[in-house]
């Protein structure tokens, strides 16, 4: 079955500084790739989109990445801002159904 | 602020208990989901709505039985649920299935089983 694995459970890093954030997965490539913000208690919000054949996507300080080679894709926070501490997901979608499928999850925390 | 609204936010109920979830949205999704997240875990899918039709069932147990009223509402009704049920429900709307679409997340219904 396919596994999306998100490598760090919890990244902290220094404010001002980029936040890499990983996401692997096995098997075949997803025909969309989405990222999510999570915050404690509250609901996923969507961030980013990328279909498998774009390399790129930029929104404002954010920045995804999709190697569908390598089965990975890369979200960096660039100038990262305590208010960007939360929990980041990434989420797969297949072209052939209708589902979902969220990664495990990286906890990051940008200090001040 | 979120446009898919959950009702509840939280339920406390026995395990005789029957309560209901709620969720609407008004962004003209045709396609709807529930989601259940434990505790620094993701959300796992439970079910799938797509025009008013269930399409996906994740092998959730009975004690969990989804209806979608129409294309606004989907609810979760709850019977005979377990402590280990306890979790935060999540309702989510994306535009039709089969297209990238993100999906649009309600604050959750955080269960309580006793």
């Amino acid at each position: 079955s396919q596994k999306i694995e998100q490598n760090s459970e919890a990244l902290n890093i220094q404010e001002g500084k980029t936040a890499t954030l990983t996401c692997n997965y096995t098997n075949y490539s997803p025909a969309y790739l989405q990222w999510y913000r999570q915050d404690p208690g509250r609901g996923p919000v969507f961030l980013l989109l990328i279909r498998e054949n774009e390399k790129e996507k930029r929104k404002e300080r954010l920045k995804v990445t999709f190697d569908t080679t390598l089965k990975q894709s890369l979200f960096h926070i660039t100038a990262s801002q305590p208010a960007d501490s939360a929990t980041y997901l990434c989420a797969l979608r297949y072209s052939s159904a209708s589902k979902i499928i969220f990664g495990s999850g990286t906890r990051l925390s940008i200090r001040p | 602020d979120t446009e898919v609204t959950q009702t509840p936010k939280h339920l406390v109920m026995g395990m005789t208990n029957k309560k209901s979830l709620k969720c609407e949205q008004h962004m003209g999704h045709r396609a709807m989901y529930w989601y259940k997240q434990k505790a620094k875990k993701p959300p796992e899918l439970m079910f799938v709505y797509s025009y008013e039709k269930l399409s996906i069932n994740e092998s959730v147990p009975s004690r969990f039985s989804p209806e979608c009223p129409n294309s606004s509402l989907l609810n979760l009704h709850l019977h005979a649920l377990q402590p280990e049920d306890s979790a935060l429900y999540l309702c989510a709307s994306s535009q039709v299935t089969g297209l990238a679409g993100e999906l649009f997340f309600g604050e959750g219904s955080r269960l309580t089983v006793l």
